[in-house]
């Protein structure tokens, strides 16, 4: 049980483009999801706190308006990558709690061009 | 704030010996620690985590780790390391954010290599 997905995988974009990544959790319903970002040979560092039917928390230094985050539902957030640029190119892992222990998805690879 | 401290981003060992990655951590509460195991391309699978209660925590494909508060540490050992144990390790720790959600504090990571 506790499993978390992630769509795409992997994803190439144009620079100026958004792309939109999805975090579902498949067996649990989850007020609380997370989204983390990793350079590469770096550490997991938190963007922001999503929760269910309100406005996502952002860390200091995250900018909200290019990172959008939706949890509309129990079962699913998004993030969106808007006005993506090279610089925004990296590893996007999100996490998904319940019964206060956090469930990674396998995170999405995002190269923008 | 928390911190956490992993020391020596890469660790070699032969397969059969055993496998010592260091955590310290820096924690103005008391701390809930945790381990990850991130294989290539993959997302995170915890490995064990403390809380409360025994120091000693017992977690999954053979891996223990101690809580040591005098020293702040929380190291990940196994006696004995298997080929398939070869992946990222992330040590956390978690704390309270500036909004009032709990937070994961990782470290730098430690990448472990097996030696056949």
């Amino acid at each position: 049980g506790a499993v978390v997905s992630q769509h795409p995988s992997w994803v190439i974009c144009k620079s100026g483009t958004s792309v939109k990544i999805e975090c579902r959790s498949l067996d649990f319903q989850a007020t609380t999801m997370f989204w983390y970002r990793q350079f590469p040979k770096q550490s997991l560092m938190l963007m922001a706190t999503s929760n269910e039917g309100s406005k996502a928390t952002y860390e200091q230094g995250v900018e909200k308006d290019k990172f959008l985050i939706n949890h509309a539902s129990l079962t699913l957030s998004t993030l969106t990558v808007t006005s993506a640029h090279p610089e925004d190119s990296s590893f996007y892992i999100c996490s998904a709690r319940r019964l206060a222990e956090q469930y990674f998805g396998p995170g999405t690879r995002l190269t923008v061009t | 704030a928390q911190s956490v401290t992993q020391l020596g981003s890469h660790v070699s060992v032969s397969e059969g010996a055993l496998v010592l990655l260091r955590c310290n951590y820096s924690s103005s509460v008391p701390p809930y620690l945790f381990w990850y195991v991130q294989y290539p391309n993959q997302g995170l699978q915890l490995l064990l985590k403390y809380t409360t209660g025994a120091t000693l925590v017992k977690g999954i494909n053979g891996f223990e780790a101690e809580f040591k508060k005098s020293e702040t540490s929380f190291h990940l050992t196994k006696p004995s390391a298997h080929m398939s144990d070869a992946a990222e390790y992330f040590c956390a720790v978690s704390s309270i954010s500036n909004f009032g959600n709990e937070k994961l504090t990782f470290g730098t990571g430690t990448r472990l290599t097996i030696i056949p």
